[in-house]
Formats: structure tokens, sequence, C-alpha cells
């Protein structure tokens, strides 16, 4: 398998304009993250999906915010309209999860670095 | 809810020397315990995980960490570091069962030659 792939690995945008990330999980995988890193404040949790259903959105910082999962295969990160805060990189990953099993890890992707200017 | 620390922000070390690196959570049931490695522009890449059983689990790369119920640790160890092992390195907690993985802040791992 390819891993969980990515896209556009790197952006550059201008304030105001709309971002959309991108992520292909790993084949068979039913669980879904989106984390946000930056320095000031480390790995960020935003949010997570399993079998396409968000679980939890808390950790989205506004409704500037917005993520989908339209199937078991794709996953977009949306920000509009962007601001020069949201520069960070930002990481999909995704694991398989099976009922009544012991966790799983998670196998994270290479990141998209978005810059905000 | 579960939460983990990693008391060192930057760690040096000279190449050939030994490596400990810490982690302390919290959680209330048996909590499943991962290590990842994150070299620079790159995604995170499990080192090791400890779910069950021997409390000292053995990784990739020469890593192994061992778990302590009474401390409520998961150091991470290599008994000889080489110059590739400079990384950011994170320690993460999943809950039973849970669907949720919490991360500590890191630590950065710098090795002199």
């Amino acid at each position: 398998d390819a891993g969980v792939i990515q896209s556009p690995r790197h952006e550059v945008t201008e304030m105001g304009q709309e971002v959309t990330l991108r992520c292909k999980p790993i084949s068979g995988h039913n669980s879904l993250f989106w984390y946000r890193q930056t320095m000031m404040r480390g790995l960020e949790l935003l949010i997570y999906f399993n079998n396409n259903v968000p679980i939890d959105d808390s950790g989205m910082p506004e409704d500037r915010f917005s993520a989908k999962m339209p199937n078991a295969s794709f996953s977009t990160l949306k920000i509009q309209p962007s601001e020069p805060r949201d520069s960070a990189v930002y990481f999909c990953a995704s694991r398989r999860r099976d009922r009544g099993q012991m966790n799983t890890e998670a196998f994270f992707g290479q990141g998209t670095r978005l810059t905000v200017v | 809810a579960q939460s983990v620390t990693q008391p060192d922000i930057h760690i040096t070390v000279s190449e050939g020397a030994s490596l400990e690196l810490r982690c302390n959570y919290s959680y209330g049931a048996t909590p499943y315990l991962f290590w990842y490695v994150q070299s620079p522009g790159q995604g995170l890449q499990l080192l090791l995980k400890y779910f069950s059983g021997d409390t000292l689990v053995q990784g990739i790369k020469g890593f192994e960490a061992e778990f302590k119920r009474s401390q409520s640790s998961f150091n991470l160890r290599k008994p000889s570091v080489h110059w590739s092992d400079a990384a950011e390195y994170f320690c993460a907690v999943g809950a039973n069962y849970g669907q949720n993985f919490v991360f500590g802040p890191g630590t950065r791992l710098s090795v002199l030659p």
C-alpha cells in the first residue's frame, strides 16, 4: 500500500482565499484524523472520522474550518477564508479500528505545509 | 480523558552515547502507548507500541521502551545513538477501545558528532 497520501505537499495562498487540503487514507482503514502542527501548539487533533462519520470536531479552531469525508477513500479539510495564523503543517492519519479489538496505531501522511501570506 | 507529558523539550547527546526520553501519561484504565518519530519535513513514523504483555517492548531502529504502571511512564531508550536519530520524538496514548490518540508535546533530539 502507498500509505496515507496528502495533497498538495506545499500550499502558499493569500489571506482571504479558500484552501482545500486532501487526504487519501490507507485502503481498509476506517478511522481518519486531521492534525495541525505548529511550533507554538505542537500537534493538535482537529477532527476525526469513524466510518466516514465525524465523531469529534471539538478541535476545529473556528467556523472557517470544515472537513468532509464523502467516502472511505477521501477526505478534505477546507479553510475559508484563510488567515496568516492558519499557517502550519496539516497531517492526515488513518487507522483500522475493529469493534472489540485492541487499539491499533495510526499511520500518518507526509503532511501539507500551508503558508498564508 | 487521557493526557501525555514529555518533560524534556530538547535533548542533546553525543553519537554513541545512550539515550532515554521520558514520557508520562495520565489515564484511568489500561493505556495503549506509542512512540513516534518525526524527521524534518516528514510525517510521523511509528517506532513501537505497547498494548499488553511484556512491559519491555522492542521497536524499529534499535529503540526499546518500558511500560511502568506504578510510575505512569513509558520511557524510550536506545543504547547507542546514531547521528541519523536526530529528530522529534512523540509519545502518544490511546484509550481502550477509544477512537482518539493524545500526543505529548514532543522531545527534540540533537546528536553531536
